[in-house]
């Protein structure tokens, strides 16, 4: 089934370690997007690629860093990690800009 | 400063009709989406409205007023399974979007 997939499902981390969130899709999408999503808060853009090759800061950038070699793979990659990075994190993929973005199943990260 | 505005939570009962608003300003206007997110799960596409008026897709709705800045998801013959949250967002001038914080809707029988 095409779709997006996001690796690992949940993770605890300890504070000052470093985590890199996989994400995967197979339908050829051009842009792909990374968010957090925590309670009372509407999802936050952290990185985003429009095409493989580039990449572009969003809304919460600090902390995270991304990469785009290929079309398929978005990793997300946390340096150092942080008690305020504890959230749930989406990967998301559009075919064109303006289109609609199909979302992965989330990855629970939890910060100690 | 960019602003997405919907209510926190509404309740309604099997059966009957839901308007969930949304109210924006934001920097440029590509697009306002609706999304719907059951807990625990990732948030899925439900529709997308880009000129004035109502979009109508099966049971779900969605009307946008650019003028007045707002729009709304209406749905109809509710079911438990509507028991969800409704993310409104909005695609400013950079093609980002912009995400309201989630209105979760509860479902009585």
């Amino acid at each position: 089934i095409a779709g997006i997939t996001q690796a690992p499902t949940s993770q605890i981390l300890a504070a000052g370690r470093r985590m890199t969130l996989r994400c995967t899709q197979d339908m050829r999408h051009n842009a792909m997007y990374w968010y957090r999503q925590d309670l009372g808060l509407g999802l936050r853009l952290i990185h985003y690629s429009n095409t493989a090759g580039t990449t572009g800061k969003g809304e919460v950038p600090d902390g995270y860093s991304v990469s785009r070699a290929n079309t398929d793979d978005f990793p997300l990659t946390l340096a150092s990690a942080v008690p305020s990075q504890t959230s749930v994190y989406f990967c998301a993929s559009s075919d064109s800009l303006a289109g609609e973005q199909y979302f992965g199943p989330g990855t629970r990260l939890t910060v100690t | 400063g960019q602003n997405i505005d919907q209510p926190t939570e509404m309740t309604a009962t099997e059966g009957a009709i839901v308007q969930i608003n949304c109210t924006y300003q934001t920097s440029g206007f590509n697009g306002l989406f609706w999304y719907q997110q059951h807990a625990g799960e990732a948030p899925t596409f439900l529709s997308y409205n880009v000129l004035d008026g109502l979009e109508e897709k099966g049971r779900f709705s969605s009307f946008l007023s650019r003028s007045k800045g707002y729009s709304y998801l209406l749905l109809k013959e509710l079911q438990m399974k509507d028991s969800a949250s409704y993310l409104c967002a909005v695609m400013d001038s950079n093609y980002q979007l912009i995400w309201g914080a989630g209105t979760k809707l509860i479902i009585k029988p």
